[in-house]
């Protein structure tokens, strides 16, 4: 069964420098959740989208925005990259009422 | 907000054994009730979920149950194996219309000694 796709995988970027993340959930589903996840901690809910708008905000810094396009996919812009923003990324989708299924992450190294 | 409490931090158990892991949640209208498996350096695996119109649910070894006046709710995992070993999160949500997003636990990491 086709899971959550995220790319890419690892990314090393510099302080102060741009990053996009990009999701493409699972085919059919309508909603999509980014979360970030520290060394050692739980994923934290940062944004998300449901039918391509804006559904619910949590945790997400200024420096950073997303979008959901019309194909359903999503990217997650961060700027101004500091130290901090190393961590894993999650991607999750899911439809409707239904089950919420992440993908693989992306590893972010800000150096 | 909603608010997830999870215990314990850790745990280790010898293989063969059973390991409860509990949480405690806060906001009375959550209604949905999944735990995840995480292995390292990989996405959170849904193992199994539980909605809040149901009491108790049960996969193979795995089983969850809820609370909903207590608020709280557990895995069991029975005749535990090397490869259970992992760190597993609870979460609590509301799968309504609002599409609200899950808040975790702080994870459990569970060792299972052969």
């Amino acid at each position: 069964a086709a899971g959550v796709i995220q790319s890419p995988r690892h990314l090393i970027k510099e302080k102060r420098e741009t990053a996009t993340l990009k999701c493409y959930p699972i085919p059919r589903h309508d909603t999509v959740y980014w979360y970030q996840q520290g060394p050692g901690q739980d994923p934290q809910f940062l944004i998300s989208f449901y039918e391509k708008m804006q559904s619910d905000k949590g945790s997400i810094p200024d420096r950073f925005s997303a979008q959901q396009f019309s194909d359903y996919h999503s990217e997650l812009n961060m700027s101004s990259l500091e130290l901090g923003d190393s961590a894993l990324y999650f991607c999750a989708s899911s439809l409707g009422t239904g089950t919420t299924f992440f993908g693989q992450g992306t590893r972010l190294t800000v150096v | 907000g909603e608010n997830v409490e999870q215990h314990p931090s850790t745990l280790s158990v010898q293989e063969g054994d059973s390991a409860v892991i509990k949480c405690t949640y806060s906001d009375s209208a959550s209604n949905y009730f999944p735990w995840y498996k995480q292995e390292l350096g990989k996405g959170p695996q849904l193992i199994i979920d539980i909605r809040s119109n149901v009491g108790e649910k049960k996969d193979q070894r795995i089983a969850v149950t809820l609370n909903k006046t207590a608020k709280h709710f557990s895995l069991h995992i029975t005749e535990t194996q090397p490869e259970d070993s992992a760190v597993y999160f609870c979460a609590a949500g509301f799968m309504d219309t609002g599409r609200r997003a899950l808040t975790f636990g702080s994870g459990t990491r569970l060792q299972v000694q052969p």
